[in-house]
């Protein structure tokens, strides 16, 4: 039972650039959330979804998209990556959304240059 | 505005003994939930305990309480019989019934001195 995982590991960028951070759980969890931690900071919420097929903002989306591809994946793009985007991304899941108790990844560690 | 607030950026203890963290938050929800988590140097996020808003006892999960106080609006943790692996960062965290909101707080880094 691997719980929530996460791909790649590692990432740096360069400005401008593209790419996907991938999420999959087998928890068989209706909802998953994207967070970033900034250093030093708590995590900070980006996108969720309470369920396949449904995605919402969170408390920091721009720059950002997610895609929620079935019920294990859920995926979270930069498009045009910035070095304020150089962050700790988590991907987390649950029961449902918000009233359970959250479960996360390992985090992807990524630096934009 | 939700909002969560760790007023001790550090805290010792020694091993062995308690230690209680801070914890205060900030809501118009009447529902919702109260989660710490840790954060070793390894970077994971490790669900230790978590408190509804309309449980009338207090949490306990092992060694970990959550002492919670609903018209002060805070929600502290309590560790007994602190343990040298319990050195991490600890986050307090509410999450909401309303869509959009979960928020944690700047986190408390604990050192357990032997």
């Amino acid at each position: 039972n691997a719980g929530v995982t996460q791909t790649p590991k590692f990432q740096v960028l360069k400005t401008g650039q593209s790419m996907t951070l991938q999420c999959a759980q087998d928890m068989n969890h209706n909802s998953m959330y994207w967070y970033r931690q900034d250093p030093g900071m708590g995590l900070r919420l980006i996108y969720y979804s309470a369920s396949e097929g449904t995605t919402d903002k969170g408390e920091v989306p721009n720059g950002y998209n997610v895609s929620r591809l079935n019920k294990r994946e859920f995926s979270l793009r930069l498009e045009s990556a910035a070095p304020s985007q150089t962050s700790v991304y988590f991907c987390a899941s649950s029961p449902t959304l918000f009233t359970d108790t959250q479960y996360f990844g390992p985090g992807t560690r990524l630096t934009v240059l | 505005a939700q909002k969560i607030t760790q007023t001790q950026p550090g805290m010792f203890v020694q091993e062995k003994e308690a230690v209680t963290l801070d914890c205060t938050y900030d809501t118009s929800d009447q529902s919702y939930g109260l989660f710490w988590y840790k954060q070793p140097s390894s970077g994971e996020m490790i669900f230790l305990i978590y408190q509804g808003s309309y449980d009338e006892q207090n949490a306990t999960e092992g060694r970990y309480s959550l002492n919670f106080q609903k018209a002060r609006k805070s929600a502290n943790l309590v560790i007994s019989a602190s343990q040298l692996g319990d050195s991490a960062m600890y986050f307090c965290a509410m999450l909401g019934t309303n869509a959009g909101k979960s928020t944690f707080g700047d986190g408390t880094t604990l050192t357990v001195k032997p």
